[in-house]
């Protein structure tokens, strides 16, 4: 069966520092992976999507980037963070577009 | 670009009684419509979804409607049980890989 995981699960980081999450999903192939975040009592906003391996496609700017070194693996990071940037942070995954999309338990991160 | 709306915000229900949240979208080619259930401090999962080439889908207490014309579509719980409190997202796609969120629905079911 298919897994994801995401790590880590909390993060307090001062501002200006650097960021880096990483996701991998096990038991699939060529996976599309999703970077999303979500705000306090809001939505879901997507950051990034790949399709492939060293595909991505950014949705909002912003000053975080993604890349996807592996077929199963998506990293997103920062090199500066703003306090702006707190909010809990989710990867999914999909196999197809339009498809059920499977959520990694996320990463709840502060910027103080 | 696609824009989705969610209403209501809370949503309030005596358990055994039914619950409906509304959803409208901006983006006539949009033909994917997901419902997500997130319970507190968890990840979304999915509870059911419908396409543009059907008006109805049923899964046990749980409907969606979809409305193409009028751009809307609706979450019908019957039945609600206390496990059934959440936030609750609806979403809308075209033929892509973004999914335009709603802002959610805190559903609360009163014993």
């Amino acid at each position: 069966s298919q897994t994801i995981h995401q790590w880590p699960a909390t993060l307090v980081q001062p501002v200006g520092s650097p960021l880096s999450l990483e996701c991998t999903v096990e038991g699939t192939s060529n996976p599309n992976l999703y970077w999303y975040r979500q705000a306090a009592g809001r939505g879901l906003q997507l950051l990034f999507y790949s399709v492939g391996i060293g595909q991505i496609s950014s949705e909002v700017p912003q000053n975080l980037s993604a890349s996807r070194p592996q077929d199963r693996q998506f990293i997103l990071s920062s090199k500066k963070l703003l306090l702006s940037d707190s909010g809990f942070y989710l990867c999914a995954w999909t196999t197809a577009r339009n498809t059920e999309a499977f959520f990694g338990q996320g990463t709840r991160l502060t910027v103080v | 670009g696609e824009n989705v709306e969610q209403h209501p915000s809370t949503l309030s229900v005596q358990e055994g009684d039914s619950a409906v949240i509304k959803c409208t979208y901006s983006d006539s080619a949009s033909n994917y419509f997901p419902w997500y259930k997130q319970e507190l401090g968890k990840r979304p999962q999915l509870i059911i979804d419908i396409r543009s080439n059907v008006g109805e889908k049923k899964d046990q207490r749980i409907a969606v409607t979809l409305n193409k014309t009028a751009k809307h579509f609706s979450l019908h719980i019957t039945e609600t049980q206390p496990e059934d409190s959440a936030v609750y997202f609806c979403a809308a796609s075209r033929s892509n890989y973004q999914l335009i969120w709603g802002a959610g629905t805190k559903l609360i079911i009163k014993p």
